[in-house]
């Protein structure tokens, strides 16, 4: 089954700088991959999300790049504000059936 | 419109009793998912429904566990014989379709003791 490792696990940045996410997947069939965002005591929320036929979506401050080659994906966050503060899982996917997920990268950013 | 909703919110039950999570998906939502996150861990695919064909049930942890889907909406998982391993919480996410954005519903926090 489809393997997803994720790093940092914990990152801390000062506010204003950018914050890198790192994945890799080990099934080359993944072809969908969302990040999410999940707040103390809160439900996991998509924040971005990228399939397999583009190599980068940007959406205002965050940012996913895929590298279908190498089988990983990036979040990049830029002018990091304290509410970015959370925990991000990245997923991989095949055509929306079983989600695999990281285990979580804890982001705190100092003000 | 109103999101995903599950209950009960917080469950504590006794080793070896048997529970059921309910998930009220997003109506109109095709795809239905159960996951099961432990304390400071990811999320752990269970199961996954969609529409009316039968549910991949590959992620399911042992033959304790079962879910059904109600009508092609509500749906139930079941734990039968709980262990203190199963402590967790457990989350069910709806999606329009397969590959479309997942929404959460606030989660069942499960405690055996």
């Amino acid at each position: 089954g489809e393997n997803v490792e994720q790093h940092p696990s914990t990152l801390s940045v000062q506010e204003g700088d950018s914050a890198v996410i790192k994945c890799t997947y080990s099934d080359s069939a993944s072809n969908y991959f969302p990040w999410y965002k999940q707040e103390l005591g809160k439900r996991p929320q998509l924040i971005i999300d990228i399939r397999s036929n583009v190599g980068e979506k940007k959406d205002q401050r965050i940012a996913v790049t895929l590298n279908k080659t190498a089988k990983h994906f990036s979040l990049h966050i830029t002018e990091t504000q304290p509410e970015d503060s959370a925990v991000y899982f990245c997923a991989a996917s095949i055509n929306g059936n079983q989600f695999y997920f990281g285990t979580g990268t804890s982001l705190t950013v100092i003000p | 419109g109103a999101g995903v909703s599950q209950s009960p919110s917080n469950k504590v039950t006794e080793k070896g009793k048997d529970v059921e999570l309910r998930c009220d998906p997003i109506s109109g939502h095709t795809a239905l998912y159960w996951y099961r996150q432990s304390l400071g861990q990811g999320l752990e695919f269970l199961i996954y429904f969609q529409g009316n064909s039968a549910p991949d049930k590959s992620g399911l942890p042992s033959d304790r566990f079962s879910a059904e889907r109600t009508g092609g909406s509500v749906s139930t998982l079941t734990i039968q014989r709980t262990q203190q391993e199963d402590s967790a919480v457990y989350l069910c996410a709806s999606s329009l379709i397969r590959r479309d954005t997942q929404y959460f519903g606030p989660g069942t926090r499960l405690t055996v003791l």
